[in-house]
């Protein structure tokens, strides 16, 4: 059936360093990718997302790559923050109902 | 600024019990969700709803029903509440191949 992989699951890095979390999802007809952050006792809130006909996008410290031929998308965060310990969540569309997201990674910025 | 509210952020019910999670939504989205949350396990859908009175079964709907009576509200209803519906639910809305806003939450605990 349709999934989204996402690894890792955990990732501790030091305030400056980048954080990279990857997915990879099963469903060619998927054209919407977002992804969530969520931080502790809130929902997942949407900080970025890239459609199927761009291969990145940039929104300050924060940018998502797509390879539709591999079925891979990314998550990069720049100079990382105590602030950007969250749980992110990457989520895979084909522009239906259905949203297919992954197990979720929980990053911890170590001060 | 876009808005879906749960009516409750914790909830305690006894074993058997008919609970309800009620969602709000104030966007005029089409689409609705409730999914669950469990460590490890990700976002999973329970049901979702394209339209009034329209429903659709998701991965995990055993045990849960719902109901939309009207656009911007969508009810999640535990008929027999058990220990192990013990969880965060998360209700969202979304436009047809658009992205999806998340509430807050409802940390439902059976016991």
């Amino acid at each position: 059936g349709e999934n989204v992989e996402q690894h890792p699951s955990t990732l501790s890095v030091q305030e400056g360093d980048s954080a990279v979390i990857k997915c990879t999802y099963s469903d060619s007809a998927s054209n919407y990718f977002p992804w969530y952050k969520q931080e502790l006792g809130k929902g997942p809130q949407l900080i970025i997302d890239i459609r199927s006909n761009v291969g990145e996008k940039k929104d300050q410290r924060i940018a998502v790559t797509l390879n539709k031929t591999a079925k891979h998308f990314s998550l990069h965060i720049t100079e990382t923050q105590p602030e950007d310990s969250a749980v992110y969540f990457c989520a895979a569309t084909p522009g239906t109902y259905k949203y297919i997201f992954g197990t979720g990674t929980r990053l911890k910025v170590l001060a | 600024d876009v808005k879906v509210t749960q009516s409750s952020r914790y909830l305690v019910k006894r074993t058997g019990e008919k609970v309800f999670l009620e969602c709000v939504q104030d966007m005029d989205h089409e689409n609705m969700f409730w999914y669950r949350q469990d460590p490890g396990l990700g976002l999973r859908l329970i049901y979702f709803s394209y339209d009034v009175k329209m429903k659709e079964k998701g991965d995990i709907p055993e045990g849960y029903s719902v109901s939309r009576e009207k656009k911007e509200r969508f009810s999640l209803i535990l008929e027999s509440a058990s220990t192990n519906q013990t969880s965060m639910y998360l209700c969202a809305s979304s436009l047809t191949g658009g992205l999806a806003f998340f509430g807050q939450g409802t940390r439902l605990t059976v016991v």
